[in-house]
Protein backbone atom coordinates (compact mmCIF):
# COMPACT_ATOMS: atom_id res chain seq x y z
CA UNK A 1 0.00 0.00 0.00
CA UNK A 2 1.39 3.61 -0.23
CA UNK A 3 3.13 4.93 2.35
CA UNK A 4 5.20 8.08 3.60
CA UNK A 5 8.89 7.82 5.39
CA UNK A 6 10.09 10.32 7.03
CA UNK A 7 13.79 11.19 8.43
CA UNK A 8 13.64 10.41 12.09
CA UNK A 9 13.91 13.58 14.84
CA UNK A 10 14.07 15.24 16.79
CA UNK A 11 16.67 17.80 14.56
CA UNK A 12 18.54 20.38 16.08
CA UNK A 13 19.73 23.54 14.87
CA UNK A 14 21.13 26.93 15.60
CA UNK A 15 19.67 29.67 14.01
CA UNK A 16 19.93 30.64 10.31
CA UNK A 17 21.71 26.83 9.59
CA UNK A 18 20.12 25.24 6.87
CA UNK A 19 17.33 22.81 6.93
CA UNK A 20 16.76 19.36 4.98
CA UNK A 21 14.08 17.01 6.04
CA UNK A 22 13.79 14.31 4.00
CA UNK A 23 10.78 12.68 3.02
CA UNK A 24 10.17 9.96 0.43
CA UNK A 25 7.20 7.66 -0.64
CA UNK A 26 5.50 4.87 -2.20
CA UNK A 27 1.87 5.15 -4.25
CA UNK A 28 0.27 3.09 -6.77
CA UNK A 29 -0.94 6.07 -8.71
CA UNK A 30 -0.26 9.87 -8.84
CA UNK A 31 -0.58 11.50 -5.33
CA UNK A 32 -0.56 14.47 -4.02
CA UNK A 33 1.76 15.94 -1.49
CA UNK A 34 1.81 18.24 1.43
CA UNK A 35 3.75 19.31 3.89
CA UNK A 36 2.01 19.86 7.35
CA UNK A 37 3.23 21.40 10.46
CA UNK A 38 2.64 21.57 14.07
CA UNK A 39 3.53 24.21 16.47
CA UNK A 40 3.41 23.10 20.13
CA UNK A 41 -0.64 22.91 21.26
CA UNK A 42 -1.95 23.55 18.19
CA UNK A 43 -3.25 21.34 15.64
CA UNK A 44 -1.92 20.70 11.82
CA UNK A 45 -1.41 23.63 9.48
CA UNK A 46 -0.78 23.02 5.62
CA UNK A 47 3.09 24.50 5.05
CA UNK A 48 2.83 23.59 1.76
CA UNK A 49 2.02 21.43 -1.13
CA UNK A 50 2.28 20.15 -4.68
CA UNK A 51 0.09 18.09 -6.74
CA UNK A 52 2.49 16.67 -9.92
CA UNK A 53 5.84 15.64 -11.06
CA UNK A 54 8.52 18.60 -11.34
CA UNK A 55 6.24 21.07 -9.01
CA UNK A 56 7.27 23.29 -6.22
CA UNK A 57 5.80 23.88 -3.51
CA UNK A 58 6.91 27.18 -1.15
CA UNK A 59 5.77 29.01 1.67
CA UNK A 60 7.43 31.20 4.78
CA UNK A 61 10.71 30.37 3.29
CA UNK A 62 10.48 26.75 3.10
CA UNK A 63 10.48 24.61 -0.34
CA UNK A 64 9.65 21.46 -1.93
CA UNK A 65 9.81 19.97 -4.96
CA UNK A 66 8.11 16.78 -6.10
CA UNK A 67 10.43 14.39 -7.21
CA UNK A 68 9.16 11.43 -9.25
CA UNK A 69 11.93 10.05 -10.79
CA UNK A 70 13.27 9.50 -6.80
CA UNK A 71 9.77 9.37 -5.28
CA UNK A 72 10.75 12.72 -2.95
CA UNK A 73 9.82 15.43 -1.58
CA UNK A 74 12.13 16.95 0.51
CA UNK A 75 11.64 19.57 2.86
CA UNK A 76 14.46 22.66 2.97
CA UNK A 77 15.26 26.14 4.25
CA UNK A 78 17.72 28.27 3.94
CA UNK A 79 17.77 29.87 7.23
CA UNK A 80 15.87 28.47 10.12
CA UNK A 81 14.05 30.99 13.13
CA UNK A 82 13.41 29.92 16.59
CA UNK A 83 10.12 30.06 15.78
CA UNK A 84 10.47 27.06 13.03
CA UNK A 85 10.87 24.58 15.75
CA UNK A 86 7.78 22.54 15.36
CA UNK A 87 6.66 18.78 14.08
CA UNK A 88 6.52 18.63 10.57
CA UNK A 89 4.44 15.68 8.73
CA UNK A 90 4.84 14.74 5.07
CA UNK A 91 1.85 13.42 3.66
CA UNK A 92 0.51 12.23 0.90
CA UNK A 93 -3.01 11.57 -0.66
CA UNK A 94 -4.36 9.31 -3.58
CA UNK A 95 -5.89 10.94 -6.22
CA UNK A 96 -7.30 8.10 -7.75
CA UNK A 97 -10.56 8.34 -5.30
CA UNK A 98 -11.53 7.25 -2.47
CA UNK A 99 -10.18 8.99 0.86
CA UNK A 100 -6.21 8.30 1.55
CA UNK A 101 -4.55 10.78 2.79
CA UNK A 102 -1.50 9.00 4.61
CA UNK A 103 1.04 10.92 7.32
CA UNK A 104 4.80 10.62 7.86
CA UNK A 105 5.90 9.62 11.37
CA UNK A 106 6.80 13.30 11.69
CA UNK A 107 10.21 15.30 12.20
CA UNK A 108 10.39 17.52 15.46
CA UNK A 109 12.58 20.57 14.31
CA UNK A 110 14.28 22.26 17.69
CA UNK A 111 15.97 25.64 16.49
CA UNK A 112 18.41 27.48 19.14
CA UNK A 113 19.14 31.23 19.54
CA UNK B 1 -12.35 32.95 7.50
CA UNK B 2 -10.40 30.28 7.32
CA UNK B 3 -10.88 28.97 10.90
CA UNK B 4 -11.73 25.73 12.32
CA UNK B 5 -13.01 25.66 16.04
CA UNK B 6 -13.06 22.65 18.36
CA UNK B 7 -14.65 22.51 22.01
CA UNK B 8 -13.82 22.28 24.72
CA UNK B 9 -10.01 22.48 24.76
CA UNK B 10 -9.49 19.65 27.68
CA UNK B 11 -11.73 17.33 28.58
CA UNK B 12 -11.20 15.29 31.16
CA UNK B 13 -13.72 12.29 31.94
CA UNK B 14 -14.21 9.25 33.42
CA UNK B 15 -14.68 5.71 31.87
CA UNK B 16 -18.67 5.67 32.77
CA UNK B 17 -19.55 9.45 31.19
CA UNK B 18 -20.97 10.55 28.25
CA UNK B 19 -19.66 13.88 26.60
CA UNK B 20 -19.55 15.35 23.33
CA UNK B 21 -16.70 17.20 21.15
CA UNK B 22 -17.91 19.89 18.69
CA UNK B 23 -16.35 20.99 15.42
CA UNK B 24 -17.00 24.30 13.46
CA UNK B 25 -16.05 25.63 10.43
CA UNK B 26 -17.33 28.56 7.73
CA UNK B 27 -15.77 28.04 5.29
CA UNK B 28 -18.05 26.01 2.93
CA UNK B 29 -16.36 23.32 2.96
CA UNK B 30 -18.05 19.66 2.28
CA UNK B 31 -15.97 17.10 3.86
CA UNK B 32 -15.18 17.35 7.70
CA UNK B 33 -12.84 14.61 9.49
CA UNK B 34 -12.44 13.75 13.00
CA UNK B 35 -8.52 12.25 13.81
CA UNK B 36 -6.80 11.21 16.69
CA UNK B 37 -3.43 11.81 17.75
CA UNK B 38 -1.53 10.31 20.54
CA UNK B 39 1.86 11.79 21.39
CA UNK B 40 4.60 11.89 19.38
CA UNK B 41 2.46 10.12 16.72
CA UNK B 42 0.69 11.15 13.37
CA UNK B 43 -2.73 11.83 13.08
CA UNK B 44 -5.37 8.38 12.20
CA UNK B 45 -7.75 9.11 10.59
CA UNK B 46 -10.75 8.30 12.36
CA UNK B 47 -14.20 9.42 10.71
CA UNK B 48 -14.73 11.11 7.40
CA UNK B 49 -18.28 13.02 6.45
CA UNK B 50 -18.97 14.07 2.76
CA UNK B 51 -21.77 16.51 1.93
CA UNK B 52 -23.30 15.56 5.78
CA UNK B 53 -23.06 12.13 5.28
CA UNK B 54 -20.92 9.29 6.91
CA UNK B 55 -18.20 8.52 4.07
CA UNK B 56 -15.33 6.57 5.82
CA UNK B 57 -14.92 4.85 9.19
CA UNK B 58 -11.72 3.48 10.01
CA UNK B 59 -12.87 1.04 12.11
CA UNK B 60 -13.61 3.25 15.14
CA UNK B 61 -15.32 1.50 18.39
CA UNK B 62 -18.85 2.21 18.89
CA UNK B 63 -18.22 4.15 21.76
CA UNK B 64 -16.85 6.79 19.50
CA UNK B 65 -20.23 8.26 17.35
CA UNK B 66 -19.58 10.88 15.21
CA UNK B 67 -22.72 12.94 14.36
CA UNK B 68 -22.57 15.61 11.37
CA UNK B 69 -25.90 18.03 12.24
CA UNK B 70 -25.47 20.35 9.32
CA UNK B 71 -22.61 20.88 7.07
CA UNK B 72 -20.45 23.42 9.29
CA UNK B 73 -20.70 21.08 12.53
CA UNK B 74 -19.09 17.84 13.60
CA UNK B 75 -19.90 16.30 16.88
CA UNK B 76 -18.12 13.44 18.60
CA UNK B 77 -20.13 11.63 20.92
CA UNK B 78 -17.95 9.70 23.75
CA UNK B 79 -19.48 7.00 25.64
CA UNK B 80 -17.60 4.22 28.08
CA UNK B 81 -14.30 5.44 27.10
CA UNK B 82 -11.08 3.50 27.80
CA UNK B 83 -7.88 5.14 29.43
CA UNK B 84 -6.22 4.30 26.12
CA UNK B 85 -8.69 6.56 24.49
CA UNK B 86 -6.76 9.38 25.75
CA UNK B 87 -5.42 11.25 22.94
CA UNK B 88 -5.07 14.96 21.46
CA UNK B 89 -9.02 14.78 19.04
CA UNK B 90 -8.37 16.46 15.80
CA UNK B 91 -10.93 18.29 13.22
CA UNK B 92 -10.22 19.10 9.92
CA UNK B 93 -12.07 20.29 6.72
CA UNK B 94 -11.53 20.62 3.38
CA UNK B 95 -13.61 22.16 0.20
CA UNK B 96 -13.94 18.60 -1.93
CA UNK B 97 -16.44 19.34 -4.41
CA UNK B 98 -18.62 16.96 -6.16
CA UNK B 99 -16.63 13.87 -7.80
CA UNK B 100 -13.43 15.26 -6.38
CA UNK B 101 -11.55 12.09 -4.13
CA UNK B 102 -11.67 12.85 -0.84
CA UNK B 103 -8.49 13.70 0.76
CA UNK B 104 -6.89 15.66 -2.27
CA UNK B 105 -7.82 18.94 -1.12
CA UNK B 106 -5.78 20.93 1.50
CA UNK B 107 -7.60 19.88 5.02
CA UNK B 108 -7.70 22.61 7.35
CA UNK B 109 -7.45 21.60 11.00
CA UNK B 110 -9.05 22.87 14.54
CA UNK B 111 -6.34 23.32 17.43
CA UNK B 112 -7.82 19.83 18.62
CA UNK B 113 -9.52 19.08 22.31
CA UNK B 114 -6.88 17.21 24.65
CA UNK B 115 -8.77 14.21 26.00
CA UNK B 116 -7.70 12.60 29.19
CA UNK B 117 -10.11 9.41 30.06
CA UNK B 118 -9.48 8.22 34.08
Amino acid sequence: GDSVTQMEGPVTLSEEAFLTINCTYTATGYPSLFWYVQYPGEGLQLLLKATKADDKGSNKGFEATYRKETTSFHLEKGSVQVSDSAVYFCALSDNTGGFKTIFGAGTRLFVKA
Amino acid sequence: DTEVTQTPKHLVMGMTNKKSLKCEQHMGHRAMYWYKQKAKKPPELMFVYSYEKLSINESVPSRFSPECPNSSLLNLHLHALQPEDSALYLCASSQEGRGGALGTDTQYFGPGTRLTVL
